[in-house]
């Protein structure tokens, strides 16, 4: 079993739908939570980041972090067709290596 | 903002021969790191560049296969040794306690697209 379970899509929606992207973990050592974005031929740029439990909004994007259960997500509102890329969630633990763990990314696809 | 530049942007190599990918930028950091991403996957860490000492390699990456260098804190390379067709990936280069930015997460170069033939 993998450390970050993530749905790889593709997930395909109209433009100014709500999207909604998540991830579950098995290492309850977890406190640092990021979600990158990632367009084709680039490497992964930071979009969010929380540290442990609850929501953070920053525009159009809302990340949430359910601690108890294990499962975080990432929401995007009136989506464009510029968030068209690949999304990926991230974690790390706060002692020890400062590694993080990804998932395998959701290809997302919003169409005019 | 900070930048952080990695050379080269790609290259086709043949097997059984070494490339060195250099990451470089512009203001001091507390840690590096390289990532592979292979061909539509996530990525997975293959070292942590420490600075004036040798890597810390993760589980399944050897010195032997993955040289790295750090000689200051604002540089680093990773050599691709004895290269074959599995090596085909993406090379990502991090970086972690970027002034002016989150200190407990990490920042990514533009990657080096390699291709061994």
């Amino acid at each position: 079993q993998k450390e970050v379970e993530q749905d790889p899509g593709p997930l395909s929606v109209p433009e100014g739908a709500i999207v909604s992207l998540n991830c579950t973990y098995s290492n309850s050592a977890f406190q640092y939570f990021m979600w990158y974005r990632q367009y084709s031929r680039k490497g992964p740029e930071l979009l969010m980041y929380t540290y442990s439990s609850g929501n953070k909004e920053d525009g159009r994007f809302t990340a949430q972090v359910d601690k108890s259960s294990k499962y975080i997500s990432l929401f995007i509102r009136d989506s464009q067709p510029s968030d068209s890329a690949t999304y990926l969630c991230a974690m790390r633990e706060i002692q020890g290596a400062q590694k993080l763990v990804f998932g395998q990314g959701t290809r997302l696809t919003i169409n005019p | 903002s900070a930048v952080i530049s990695q050379k080269p942007s790609r290259d086709i190599c043949q097997r059984g021969t070494s490339l060195t990918i250099q990451c470089q930028v512009d203001s001091q950091v507390t840690m590096m790191f390289w990532y592979r991403q292979q061909p539509g996957q996530s990525l997975t860490l293959i070292a942590t560049a420490n600075q004036g000492s040798e890597a810390t390699y993760e589980s399944g990456f050897v010195i032997d296969k993955f040289p790295i260098s750090r000689p200051n804190l604002t540089f680093s390379t990773l050599t691709v040794s004895n290269m074959s067709p599995e090596d085909s990936s993406i090379y990502l280069c991090s970086v972690q306690g970027l002034s002016g930015k989150v200190t407990d997460t990490q920042y990514f170069g533009p990657g080096t697209r390699l291709t061994v033939l």
